[in-house]
């Protein structure tokens, strides 16, 4: 399979709280991207972390990547009620595809 | 304003019917592209224009063409519709090809009755 495995595929946590979602990918990248849809939407592009870059930060989102592993993880800080939403990464490889997982649901309980 | 815009939100028609979702972008972006989202959230290419030339076409039944008339627009056109194109379509643009972020429209969301 050539696309991209997040985990976990739900997850639940209260307000203020943090939440760390992992994304596994298969083939070489360029960049990797994260992106949050919430319900009924569009995706929003969140970060982008390139492949010589091992951490990125925006606000309360931490993105890491591990090539050795071919792996990401995003984490979101003090996460309120507005980050519930689905969370996917995408592997922008080298061959003009975007290689899409199959997101993360993140539920934050008030 | 909106960046990426799609019409129709919803559109639900019967089995062989022949349907056009338009897209339209106001970001000054060379690059649109068209994905198909399923119930279980699985977001799939289909294709990708660059300056109006088509750079990805996935495997895509033949009875979807895409048309871009300029940079700003990439319609889509469903010939013969099946219950499997049931489905959250997507449009999206970014500037440039091969992993610049994209910015996405609302959707439009298509019921085969």
């Amino acid at each position: 399979s050539q696309q991209g495995e997040e985990d976990p595929q739900a997850l639940s946590i209260q307000e203020g709280e943090n939440a760390t979602m992992n994304c596994s990918y298969k083939t070489s990248i360029n960049n990797l991207q994260w992106y949050r849809q919430n319900s009924g939407r569009g995706l929003v592009h969140l970060i982008l972390i390139r492949s010589n870059e091992r951490e990125k930060h925006s606000g309360r989102l931490r993105v890491t990547l591990d090539t050795s592993k071919k792996s990401s993880s995003l984490l979101i800080t003090a996460s309120r009620a507005a980050d519930t939403a689905s969370y996917f990464c995408v592997n922008a490889g080298n061959n003009r595809k975007l290689i899409w997982g199959l997101g993360t649901s993140l539920a934050v309980n008030p | 304003d909106t960046a990426v815009s799609q019409t129709p939100k919803y559109l639900v028609t019967q089995m062989g019917n022949d349907k056009s979702i338009k897209c339209e972008q106001n970001l000054g972006h060379d690059t649109m592209y068209w994905y198909k989202q399923d119930s279980k959230k699985f977001l799939k290419i289909m294709f990708s224009y660059n300056n109006k030339e088509l750079i990805i076409n996935e495997t895509v039944p033949n009875r979807f063409s895409p048309k871009s008339p300029d940079k700003a627009h990439l319609n889509l056109h469903i010939n013969s519709l099946e219950l499997g194109d049931s489905a959250v379509y997507f449009c999206a643009s970014s500037q440039g090809e091969g992993g610049q972020p994209q910015h996405f429209g609302d959707g439009t969301r298509l019921s085969i009755l």
